[in-house]
């Protein structure tokens, strides 16, 4: 089973920084990795697909990159909606399976 | 659009089965090629993917809940549904439905399209 690892868990910032988030894989998952946003009591909203690609209706703010194992989802200036807990995901192919991350929770500072 | 909407019991007894259904609308669960999915969050945790099925029937399951989950879908009523046998405490969790978008070739390339349609959740407690 492919693990993804997220860090950091926590990070405290304050509006208008940029954030780096990062996701790690266990083994390769290619591009299939997904990045998804949390708000409290509800559900999670797609936010990037296949790595890079930004999903409809998303902030040019919100970018992703990296393939393989190691994955980013960048923020470039945090607007105050941002404050949320960020999920990695991947979907391997063969069989189809998947897993989330951990989570990091982006906090204001 | 494609919404989808869970339901079934808040409450379900330890050692019980827990059911949930997902009502598909906006669009027909026969169409496309997409996968039909399950996802939990117990309080205060994370995501835990549970299984999916494709329209034709094909199941896959996470392998921690596999020999207690049955993932079914009902194409006469744009439904699929939730089995998870013998819940324990550790079953109380949040419970969405979510339709994943599969891995698609576009120009000779694959892509993950992600999980982009996502029910508001229902949370099951398991307690007697």
């Amino acid at each position: 089973e492919i693990v993804l690892t997220q860090s950091p868990a926590t990070l405290s910032l304050s509006p208008g920084e940029r954030v780096t988030l990062s996701c790690r894989a266990s083994q390769s998952v290619s591009s299939y990795l997904a990045w998804y946003q949390q708000k409290p009591g509800q559900a999670p909203r797609l936010l990037i697909y296949d790595a890079s690609n930004r999903a409809t209706g998303i902030p040019g703010r919100f970018s992703g990159s990296g393939s393989g194992t190691d994955f980013t989802l960048t923020i470039s200036s945090l607007e105050p909606e941002d404050f949320a807990v960020y999920y990695c995901q991947q979907r391997s192919n063969r069989p189809p399976r998947v897993t989330f991350g951990g989570g990091t929770k982006v906090e204001i500072k | 659009q494609v919404q989808l909407q869970e339901s079934g019991p808040g409450l379900v007894k330890p050692s019980q089965t827990l059911s949930l259904s997902c009502t598909v609308s906006g669009g027909s669960i026969s169409r496309g090629d997409y996968y039909w999915s399950w996802t939990r969050q117990p309080p205060g945790k994370g995501l835990e993917w549970i299984g999916y099925i494709h329209y034709i029937g094909s199941t896959y399951y996470n392998p921690s809940l596999k020999s207690r989950v049955t993932i079914s879908v009902d194409t006469s009523k744009n439904q699929f549904s939730l089995k998870l046998y013998s819940v324990t405490a550790a079953d109380t969790a949040v419970y969405y439905c979510a339709r994943d978008a599969g891995v698609v070739v576009v120009a000779a390339r694959y892509y993950y399209y992600g999980m982009d349609v996502w029910g508001q959740g229902t949370t099951v407690t398991v307690s007697s």
